[in-house]
C-alpha cells in the first residue's frame, strides 16, 4: 500500500527547531518529487518546499533560509528541519507525493502539527 | 511572486451543477490540478493535468484551463462533494503555488 506517515510535530518556542520525517511506503522517495505543505488552523494549503528526484531543493520565499528539506534512502524517510520558528509557523505539516507523470500531489499523509508558542 | 485566486465559497442544491474557479496570470499557459479536502482529512487529488481524473474519482468531477482561468466543474453535486477545494500549479519555474481555497457548501 503507497503511505506516507509524518511525525516529529510539537510544540515548541519561538526561535526553536525541529525535525519532522515523513516514512514513505509501497514507493520509492528517492524517485520521486516530494514536498511539504502546510496549513495554519482554518486556512488555506501553502506549499513549503520540494526535493526532486535528483536532489535539487526548492523553498516558498516564507521559509528559505530557515528550512531545509532532506531525505534518507536507506530509511525511505523525508525530512523537513525547521529552524529559527516562528508564530506564523505554526500549521499542521502534510508531505506529499508530486507524481512527475500528473504534474500534481497524488499522495499524502495525515500530517504532524507544529505549534510555536512560548 | 505568482497568485491563484478562487472565491471564498459556493453553495449548490444536490443535483445542480457547481462551477469553481481558479484565476492566475496565463494560467492556461501551464498545468492546473485540484484537491479536494474535506474536515479534519487530507486533500485528495480530484484533477490533474487541467482535465483529467485519478483513478477513483468520479465522472461528475471534470476541469479546464484556458486563458487566465481554471475550472473545476462538479456535476449532479452530491452532499458528499461538500468539502474545501484547492487549485494548484507551477509558477513557471520550481515554485507549487496553491489558491485560496474555495468552500462548496451543499444545501
Amino acid at each position: 500500500e503507497v503511505q506516507l506517515v509524518e511525525s516529529g510535530g510539537g510544540l515548541i518556542q519561538p526561535g526553536g527547531s525541529l525535525t519532522l520525517s515523513c516514512a514513505a511506503s509501497g514507493f520509492s522517495v528517492s524517485s520521486n518529487y516530494m514536498s511539504w505543505v502546510r496549513q495554519a488552523p482554518g486556512k488555506g494549503l501553502e506549499w513549503v518546499s520540494i526535493i526532486y528526484s535528483g536532489d535539487s531543493t526548492y523553498y516558498a520565499d516564507s521559509v528559505k533560509g530557515r528550512f531545509t528539506i532532506s531525505r534518507d534512502t536507506s530509511k525511505n524517510t523525508l525530512y523537513l528541519q525547521v529552524n529559527n520558528l516562528r508564530g506564523d509557523d505554526t500549521a499542521l505539516y502534510y508531505c506529499a507525493r508530486e507524481n512527475i507523470d500528473f504534474n500534481a500531489m497524488d499522495v499524502w499523509g495525515q500530517g504532524t502539527t507544529v505549534t510555536v508558542s512560548s | 511572486s505568482y497568485e491563484l485566486t478562487q472565491p471564498p465559497s459556493l453553495s449548490v442544491s444536490p443535483g445542480q451543477t457547481a462551477t469553481i474557479t481558479c484565476s492566475g496570470n496565463k494560467l492556461g499557459d501551464k498545468f492546473a490540478c485540484w484537491y479536494q479536502q474535506k474536515p479534519g482529512q487530507s486533500p485528495v487529488l480530484v484533477i490533474y493535468q487541467d482535465y483529467k481524473r485519478p483513478s477513483g474519482i468520479p465522472e461528475r468531477f471534470s476541469g479546464s484551463n484556458s486563458g487566465n482561468t481554471a475550472t473545476l466543474t462538479i456535476s449532479g453535486t452530491q452532499a458528499t462533494d461538500e468539502a474545501d477545494y484547492y487549485c494548484q500549479a507551477w509558477d513557471g519555474s520550481t515554485a507549487r503555488v496553491f489558491g485560496g481555497g474555495t468552500k462548496l457548501t451543499v444545501l
